[in-house]
């Protein structure tokens, strides 16, 4: 079965430091990976996607993220948070041949001035 | 151009009411997707439309009525809905070249 795990909840950076949310994946096949941002009461926003081409992906808004086969996971990072930043993110999988998206719980990210 | 549109934005209703949601892409996307959201949550899946026909119904409840009239509209009509039927409800459609979905802003729906 295809799951996707977000391993926190909640994280909190100051402005300026460097950003770092988790997600491990779980797919029998080779998936399509996506990490989404939602602000409240908004849609998701696509930030990026790896679909095989290449393991760093880089996204909008300074963020990229690295699929790591041996490790299952595809960890999104930003160098330098902005108050911007500050909102839900989703990692998603789709397992090829699917029309089903599997997301993980969602990581709050809080930026402090 | 990656733009979902949806309308209403924001709908209150009783549970006597009939509405309807409606959600428009011109991407050519041919898979379309109702979601629905609770508050700290991730999107729950509900319907996909695959070339104007349904292919996945997750089980909802027939208060909710989808509606595909062509390959750029997808409508959800709402019947007799109950107060836990408030959410936001995501409209969002599939690049089947790329496996990618665009969502929409979603509606907030609010049943009294």
């Amino acid at each position: 079965a295809q799951s996707v795990t977000q391993l926190d909840s909640h994280v909190s950076v100051s402005e300026g430091t460097p950003v770092l949310l988790r997600c491990n994946y779980s797919s029998s096949y080779s998936p399509s990976l996506f990490w989404y941002v939602q602000h409240p009461n908004k849609g998701l926003q696509l930030l990026l996607k790896y679909t095989s081409a290449a393991t760093l992906v880089k996204g909008i808004n300074g963020f990229e993220a690295e699929f790591k086969k041996s490790e299952t996971s595809f960890h999104l990072t930003k160098p330098s948070a902005h108050m911007s930043d500050a909102a839900e993110y989703f990692c998603v999988v789709t397992p090829s041949g699917t029309y089903k998206y599997i997301f993980g719980t969602g990581t709050r990210l809080k930026v402090l001035a | 151009d990656t733009e979902v549109t949806q309308t209403p934005k924001h709908l209150v209703m009783g549970m006597t009411n009939k509405k309807s949601l409606k959600c428009e892409q011109h991407m050519g996307h041919r898979a379309m997707y109702w979601y629905k959201q609770k508050a700290k949550k991730p999107p729950e899946l509900m319907f996909v439309y695959s070339y104007e026909k349904l292919s996945i119904n997750e089980s909802v409840p027939s208060r909710f009525s989808p509606e595909c009239p062509n390959s750029s509209l997808l409508n959800l009509h709402l019947h007799a809905l109950q107060p836990e039927d408030s959410a936001l409800y995501l409209c969002a459609s599939r690049d089947s070249g790329s496996d990618t979905q665009y969502f929409g802003p979603g509606t907030r729906l609010t049943v009294l």
